[in-house]
């Protein structure tokens, strides 16, 4: 069973500072990986992908992959309490499902004015 | 005009009943999705169409009926349901399948009585 583990939080941090969301997963032949934003009573948003070790920025948002270690986390610099939703991690599984999201429970993160 | 629209937003349903959630997307993708969101669980895949064809039945049950009468249309058909299956259903296209980037509707929040 191919799986994504996230600690469902919630995560809470004062503006102005880092949020570290944090995410493993089980498949070792994952090539790909999304970070998926969910507000409450919304659906989900990719606001990250990212597909080699080593990190990648966008703006506020730094992804961080580690494929030996299974590893992916999601860094917001500055935190608004607008960033205040519950951030799904994902995996692209070409496995027996080829090509199919799997998607973690999510973490809830607070941001605190 | 948002990019997928699902309707209802919200149902109320007798496991009895018969009912249908409608799924239209504008971006001209050609891969539609069924998921379905429980609380405290991950976003669970349901059916996979890739032009028009179903290409994954993620051991759905029978009373979930998927129909997809073109690229930009996609139909779940509920028919005597259980308590158990109340949750967030989304529906989620790509540009083909496999798919990189999802793009979400808002989703339909079912209830069962």
């Amino acid at each position: 069973q191919k799986e994504v583990e996230q600690n469902s939080g919630p995560l809470s941090v004062p503006e102005g500072a880092i949020a570290s969301l944090n995410c493993t997963y089980s498949d070792r032949g994952s090539q790909s990986f999304f970070w998926y934003r969910q507000y409450s009573g919304k659906s989900p948003e990719l606001i990250m992908s990212i597909y080699s070790n080593g990190d990648k920025e966008d703006g506020r948002f730094t992804a961080q992959l580690n494929k030996a270690s299974q590893y992916v986390s999601l860094l917001i610099r500055d935190s608004q309490p607008s960033d205040s939703a519950t951030y799904l991690c994902a995996f692209m599984n070409y496995g027996g499902s080829q090509g199919n999201l799997i998607f973690g429970k999510g973490t809830k993160l607070s941001v605190k004015p | 005009e948002t990019g997928v629209t699902q309707t209802p937003r919200h149902l109320v349903m007798g496991m009895t009943n018969k009912k249908s959630l409608k799924c239209e997307q504008h971006l001209g993708h050609n891969a539609m999705y069924w998921y379905k969101q429980s609380a405290k669980k991950p976003l669970e895949l349901m059916f996979v169409y890739n032009f028009k064809e179903q290409t994954e039945n993620n051991s759905v049950p029978s009373r979930f009926s998927p129909e997809c009468p073109n690229s930009s249309h996609l139909f779940l058909h509920l028919h005597t349901l259980q308590p158990e299956d109340s949750a967030l259903y989304l529906c989620a296209s790509s540009q083909v399948w496999p798919g990189i980037e999802a793009f979400f509707g808002q989703g339909t929040r079912l209830t069962v009585v």
